[in-house]
């Protein structure tokens, strides 16, 4: 069976205090591997696409980075304002646009 | 850009009444919609795929007697909850998939629907 898998589930870290959130996969073929951002109440922000390993993307604070098992979403010198739900999903090879999520990983950055 | 709105953004109807939830793609042209539903702590689970114009694929266990998805132009997707029970509570989310160019592969997503039903 597919799997997506994240940790940790919960994380609190001070302001400008850097980590890296998991993302493993147990999947039969992958296409492509997304993460999203989720705010209370809110739908998913698209943040990154990475397809084979080795690919790595950026977006201000946040880097993404692929290996044939797992991605690490890194997030170096935290601000408040990136608290939220991070999601991780997978899409499969065989032509479905279908995405399998994680449970999401909720990260607290306090002042 | 890749915009999508889902309307209403809250509902809460008796049971037994059915509700209607729209999803528009706002600055592009949606080739396929996706529907899923977010419990509390869960993760995003999809219901169904739908194409302009062609009947929607629904997820194993998702009846589609009960939700009903009309794909009618590429720039809407609706989904309705018919005779809704107290159990249909939950966070709806649509996504839309341009299919063309950069952005081929990504799915963007609506902002939700919570719905109640008393």
């Amino acid at each position: 069976e597919d799997q997506v898998t994240q940790s940790p589930e919960a994380l609190r870290l001070q302001e400008g205090e850097s980590s890296s959130l998991n993302c493993s996969y147990t999947v039969s073929g992958l296409r492509g591997l997304f993460w999203y951002r989720q705010d209370p109440g809110k739908g998913p922000e698209f943040l990154f696409t990475l397809y084979s390993a080795g690919e790595e993307k950026e977006k201000e604070r946040l880097k993404a980075t692929l290996t044939k098992k797992e991605s690490f979403l890194h997030i170096t010198a935290p601000k408040p304002e990136d608290s939220a739900t991070y999601l991780c999903a997978v899409q499969l090879q065989g032509g479905s646009e279908k995405l399998v999520f994680g449970k999401g990983t909720k990260l607290t950055v306090n002042p | 850009g890749a915009v999508v709105s889902q309307h209403p953004s809250r509902v809460i109807c008796k049971s037994g009444t059915s509700v209607k939830i729209e999803c528009r793609s706002l600055d592009f042209q949606a080739t396929t919609m996706f529907w899923y539903r977010q419990f509390p702590k869960k993760s995003l689970m999809l219901m169904a795929t739908s194409n302009e114009g062609s009947k929607a694929t629904y997820e194993q266990g998702v009846e589609k007697d009960k939700f009903l998805i009309n794909h009618a132009s590429l720039t809407l997707s609706t989904l309705t909850v018919t005779s809704a029970h107290p159990e249909d509570s939950s966070f709806y989310i649509c996504s839309a998939r341009d299919g063309r160019g950069m952005r081929y592969n990504e799915q963007f997503f609506g902002p939700g629907t919570r719905l109640t039903v008393l």
